[in-house]
């Protein structure tokens, strides 16, 4: 297994609501991260977990919270947000050099 | 933040026709990474060069890297109306993280 699988593709949540986005991947990479990316911009990292501890917070705002509960599955919860954070929510893993993307997850919030 | 800088910020070609696009980064790196993005879809990585390379190709893809004048080029030769798409450049945060230039945006007519 070669891909990094995001889910849900789509998601549309309301501004009181709890969600999460889930990311797993089988590739035994060490390495997984959060990116968000607006349109006709590039991804912005928001998160890094390194052999499933938290060591990048790019200060990221309180209402996304990550958790990494195995070295296979990466989750992004969401609560409260904003319109502003609708965006595209990428997924992505490394062993070290080079990385795989999944195919992320489109957030609406309204 | 950002590093790497593409330009051409788009460009427009027909089917056929070579498309190349550049980066430009600012500090000091041990890898540059090239990457395709469909609209709306995750990342896909073409091709990794490392600071000690000069050149490398795979399939139509040709990417260079000059360290002395900190930039990297990507050719697409022949280009197909399938190679449309959003072209990133990624620089290494620290020594693994990727970060992602404003990209280069590609439309290929048929």
């Amino acid at each position: 297994d070669t891909e990094v699988t995001q889910t849900p593709k789509h998601l549309v949540m309301g501004m009181t609501n709890k969600k999460s986005l889930k990311c797993e991947q089988h590739m035994g990479h060490r390495a997984m991260y959060w990116y968000k990316q607006k349109a006709k911009k590039p991804p912005e990292l928001m998160f890094v977990y390194s052999y499933e501890k938290l060591s990048i917070n790019e200060s990221v705002p309180s209402r996304f919270s990550p958790e990494c509960p195995n070295s296979s599955l990466l989750n992004l919860h969401l609560h409260a947000l904003q319109p502003e954070d609708s965006a595209l929510y990428l997924c992505a893993s490394s062993p070290g050099y080079g990385y795989t993307f999944g195919s992320g997850t489109r957030l609406t919030v309204v | 933040s950002q590093q790497g800088e593409e330009d051409p910020q788009a460009l427009s070609i027909q089917e056929g026709e070579n498309a190349t696009m550049n980066c430009s980064y600012k500090t000091s790196i041990n890898n540059l990474q090239w990457y395709r993005q469909n609209s709306g879809r995750g990342l896909v990585h073409l091709i990794l060069i490392r600071s000690n390379e000069r050149e490398k190709h795979s399939g139509r893809l040709r990417v260079t890297l000059d360290t002395s004048k900190k930039s990297s080029s990507l050719l697409i030769t022949a280009s197909r109306a399938a190679d449309t798409a959003s072209y990133f450049c990624a620089t290494p945060r620290g020594s693994y993280i990727p970060t992602f230039g404003r990209g280069t945006s590609l439309i290929v007519h048929p």
